[in-house]
């Protein structure tokens, strides 16, 4: 498998447009994790999905952003408008459910976006 | 609320040291920790992962320890060489229904030739 598939690996955009980040979890994996790196805060939960579901997303920061997850293979995070202050590595990651205790097991990371809003 | 703090945050040594990166954990009530590497512009590489029931676990020179009573973990790094130089990020998955990792700040470690 090549991993956790983030795209686009960098972004420049002006305040207030739409930015739509995108990532491809490894397969048969069933949690799906948006982080958001800074050097203030370091890395922190934004959202978490298990089989498509949104569980947690009281990371968020705002409501300009949203998180969806289609389908198995495909998730989104979108921040809609952009701001400078959203400006960080956002990493997106993936993992396997134990099933009997339905927890996640070991977690496996995208290269990440780094986004720069100007 | 879970809280990690890494000590130190950052360290420089020698080439060929041991080194011991710590990480400390408020809650105990864990499933696991796991510890990651990342390079300067790059994602994080999942290093060693230690279920609450272990207490350690060794791959290569990296040995991982693990007191969940004391909320402590320790990062052993044998004969440290050039090419180990990154940030060490020490993650925790808390029980309670929050599935997600809880990261410290890291420890940004240099490895002089």
């Amino acid at each position: 498998d090549a991993g956790v598939i983030q795209s686009p690996r960098h972004e420049v955009t002006e305040m207030g447009q739409e930015v739509t980040l995108r990532c491809k979890p490894i397969s048969g994996h069933d949690y799906l994790f948006w982080y958001r790196q800074t050097m203030m805060r370091g890395l922190e939960l934004l959202i978490y999905f298990n089989n498509n579901v949104p569980i947690d997303d009281s990371g968020m920061p705002e409501d300009r952003f949203s998180a969806k997850m289609p389908n198995a293979s495909f998730s989104t995070l979108k921040i809609q408008p952009s701001e400078p202050r959203d400006s960080a590595v956002y990493f997106c990651a993936s993992s396997l459910g134990d099933r009997g205790l339905r927890r996640n097991t070991e977690a496996f990371f995208g290269q990440g976006t780094r986004l720069t809003v100007v | 609320k879970q809280e990690v703090t890494q000590i130190p945050a950052a360290l420089s040594v020698p080439e060929g040291e041991n080194l011991v990166l710590n990480c400390s954990f408020t809650d105990s009530a864990i499933y696991n920790l796991q510890w990651f590497r990342q390079d300067p512009g790059k994602g994080l590489t999942s290093l060693l992962l230690i279920q609450s029931s272990q207490r350690e676990q060794t791959s290569g020179r990296l040995n991982a320890s693990l007191d969940k009573s004391s909320g402590r973990s320790t990062l052993y790094i044998a004969a440290s060489q050039p090419g180990d130089s990154a940030t060490y990020l020490c993650a925790v998955h808390s029980g309670g229904g929050a599935d997600g990792l809880t990261f410290g700040k890291g420890t940004h470690l240099i490895i002089q030739p």
